[in-house]
């Protein structure tokens, strides 16, 4: 069964980085184009980047552009996030999501998400 | 890009039937056939409901539809039921220079 856990969230400083990782397993990873979505606490849900499967086409949201970097091991089947100047209005859970074949924002699996909290 | 927009709320008694609306632009929801939909009960992850405006995941109940006009899409959820009962976002494409926005959710109650 398709599984995607999620791990490296916790509590940091204003212009502090975090690195989150998104663990794969029960379909073929490199098969996949991977996305991070978040949800602040109490509020909607954000995309925030997007990477094909060969880790040659990525995306990311205004809001993280310049801050944030994606990017992907097939050989280890993991997804990460490398976040960078964190700001509070960062705080937020942070969910992996497989994108549905052939249907762009189409995200069929989620991680149970890891919780970022960006705070002094 | 805005987030698409939906209603705050919605309810409804068990049985009937509701309709949660996801009104965007003609650069997302009216451009493309590429509407998303997810259900997300508290404490959880999201669950994807709908895809490509009105396809159904294997798994999803036959209660829920969707559908799009012009630049709204739309959830329907028939026969309601006690479990229903959660937050529902609308995802939409828009594009190469800005991939996807979702909706701001609907927390549906049921009565």
């Amino acid at each position: 069964q398709v599984q995607l856990v999620e791990s490296g969230g916790g509590l940091v400083k204003p212009g502090g980085s975090l690195r989150l990782s998104c663990a794969a397993s029960g379909f073929t990873f490199s098969d996949y184009y991977m996305s991070w979505i978040r949800q602040a606490p109490g509020k909607g849900l954000e995309w925030v980047s997007y990477i094909s499967s060969s880790g040659s086409t990525i995306y990311y949201a205004d809001s993280v552009k310049g801050r944030f970097t994606i990017s992907r091991d097939n050989a280890k089947n993991s997804l990460y996030l490398q976040m960078n100047s964190l700001r509070a209005e960062d705080t937020a859970v942070y969910y992996c999501a497989r994108d549905k074949g052939g249907s762009y924002m189409t995200f069929d699996y989620w991680g149970q998400g890891t919780l970022v909290t960006v705070s002094s | 890009q805005s987030a698409l927009t939906q209603p705050a709320s919605v309810s409804g008694s068990p049985g009937q039937s509701i309709t949660i609306s996801c009104t965007g632009t003609s650069s997302d929801v009216g451009s493309y056939n590429l509407v998303s939909w997810y259900q997300q009960h508290p404490g959880k992850a999201p669950k994807l409901m709908i895809y490509e405006v009105s396809k159904r995941p294997s798994g999803v109940s036959n209660r829920f539809s969707g559908s799009k006009s012009g630049n709204t899409a739309s959830l329907t959820i028939s026969g309601l039921q006690a479990e229903d009962e959660a937050g529902y976002y609308c995802c939409s494409y828009a594009g190469v220079s800005t991939l996807g926005v979702f909706g701001g959710g609907t927390k549906l109650t049921v009565l």
